[in-house]
């Protein structure tokens, strides 16, 4: 069985701030991750991904996540926010088996960018 | 390229009701996927397609049935609604290939039931 855990329903930053979602994930085998964003009103979006290889996997707009299997952890992050990341962020798992591929979702993080 | 097209954007039904929301992918994907999104649950997987001919149940399937009519479009259907599928409802299709092949969503469906 696989799940994710999202730290923090809402979090608040200021314009130019870090950026820290974390997710961390339970699964009995190697897993694949991914972060979605969902601006109001539309669908989920893809941020970035990982399978195998490099574990730290950058994604578009500027946000990056770091792989860290001892800490089971896929945390995101982004040097510096901006008013148009304010958006609601999913974390999600899935295994390398069946033909399915199903995803398992964090309960999702909003994030906040004030002035 | 539209991706993944759901239809209608919005609905309001009556308790008991029935109504079906269509989705539709132009991207050759081999999966498909209904999701229900309800505040501070995430996304709950109902029902799934992996591929065309095959449809299985997903973590909250009760009270909802699927049709996969061909490789392009997976339909969701309430056969009696009720107040509890309340819900915003997500559309999705993935690729062949193993678990590193992303899943593409639908801007979704808001259903209210009275």
């Amino acid at each position: 069985a696989q799940s994710v855990t999202q730290l923090g329903s809402h979090v608040s930053v200021s314009e130019g701030a870090l950026v820290l979602l974390r997710c961390n994930y339970s699964s009995s085998v190697p897993p694949y991750l991914f972060w979605y964003v969902q601006y109001p009103n539309q669908g989920l979006q893809l941020l970035l991904k990982y399978t195998t290889g490099a574990t730290l996997v950058k994604g578009i707009n500027g946000f990056e996540a770091e792989f860290k299997k001892s800490e089971t952890s896929f945390h995101l992050t982004k040097p510096s926010a901006h008013m148009s990341d304010a958006a609601e962020y999913f974390c999600a798992v899935t295994l390398n088996t069946g033909t399915a591929s199903k995803l398992t979702f964090g309960t999702g993080t909003r994030l906040q960018v004030t002035l | 390229n539209a991706g993944v097209t759901q239809t209608p954007k919005f609905q309001v039904l009556k308790t008991g009701q029935s109504m079906t929301l269509q989705c539709a992918q132009d991207m050759n994907h081999n999966s498909m996927y209904w999701y229900r999104q309800d505040p501070g649950m995430g996304l709950r997987l109902i029902y799934y397609s992996a591929s065309e001919g095959t449809t299985d149940k997903g973590e909250v399937p009760n009270g909802y049935n699927v049709s996969r009519l061909n490789k392009r479009e997976f339909s969701l259907r309430l056969e009696s609604a009720a107040p509890s599928q309340t819900s915003v409802y997500f559309c999705a299709s993935r690729a062949r290939g193993g678990g590193n092949q992303p899943q593409h969503f639908g801007d979704g469906t808001r259903l209210s039931i009275l």
